[in-house]
């Protein structure tokens, strides 16, 4: 089955600074991947997504990016800011159905 | 839309019990998938129910199982606690396919003593 590998698992920046985080997936039948934010004790929130016929995803702060080829694909967050702490899943799926292949999250604290 | 709901929010049993755990997805999707969350594994897919179908599951022993009625409602089933089972339950639905997006609940967190 497919194999998510999220990193890094913590990441601390100044407010204002760019983030950035990386996963790698192993399926290469895997067409889907959303990114989810979790704040303290709230539920999952999709923030941005990207599919594989597409390299590139901009949102306002989020962009995005992915390389099928090397199977990898990162969330970037650009002008940091405080609210944006929490912890960053990322996803992949592809076969039939909505099975989801989580990575194992990454905790990013934002530093005012 | 009014979200995806779980019940109970809160919930404590002892090992060897079982618990049975409910989520009403979003009106119109018929796609609810259970996931258990603990600080070491992160999600961990358990199943997904489809039209009343079980049509994907993960790599979770027996004692998980689950239904989905034909109002879409679905309900996990663990027999047999053991501690281990501690951990936020979440479910997520999503609509019809072209549109994959999971939206979660709120979960249901479970402590075995």
């Amino acid at each position: 089955g497919e194999n998510v590998e999220q990193h890094p698992s913590t990441l601390s920046v100044q407010e204002g600074d760019s983030a950035v985080i990386k996963c790698t997936y192993s399926d290469s039948a895997s067409n889907y991947f959303p990114w989810y934010k979790q704040e303290l004790g709230k539920r999952p929130q999709l923030i941005i997504d990207i599919r594989s016929n597409v390299g590139e995803k901009k949102d306002q702060r989020i962009a995005v990016t992915l390389n099928k080829t090397a199977k990898h694909f990162s969330l970037h967050i650009t002008e940091t800011q405080p609210e944006d702490s929490a912890v960053y899943f990322c996803a992949a799926s592809g076969n039939t159905g909505n099975q989801f292949y989580f990575g194992t999250g990454t905790s990013l604290t934002v530093i005012p | 839309k009014a979200g995806v709901t779980q019940t109970p929010r809160y919930l404590i049993k002892t090992r060897g019990q079982q618990v049975t755990l409910s989520c009403s997805p979003i009106s119109g999707h018929r796609s609810v998938s259970w996931y258990q969350q603990t600080p070491g594994q992160g999600l961990q897919f358990l199943f997904e129910y489809f039209s009343e179908t079980q049509r994907n599951k993960g790599n979770f022993p027996g004692r998980f199982s689950g239904r989905q009625f034909s109002n879409s409602r679905s309900e996990m089933n663990v027999s047999t606690l053991e501690l281990g089972d501690s951990a936020l339950y979440l479910c997520a639905s999503s609509g019809h396919r072209g549109d994959e997006t999971q939206y979660f609940g709120p979960g249901t967190r479970l402590l075995v003593l």
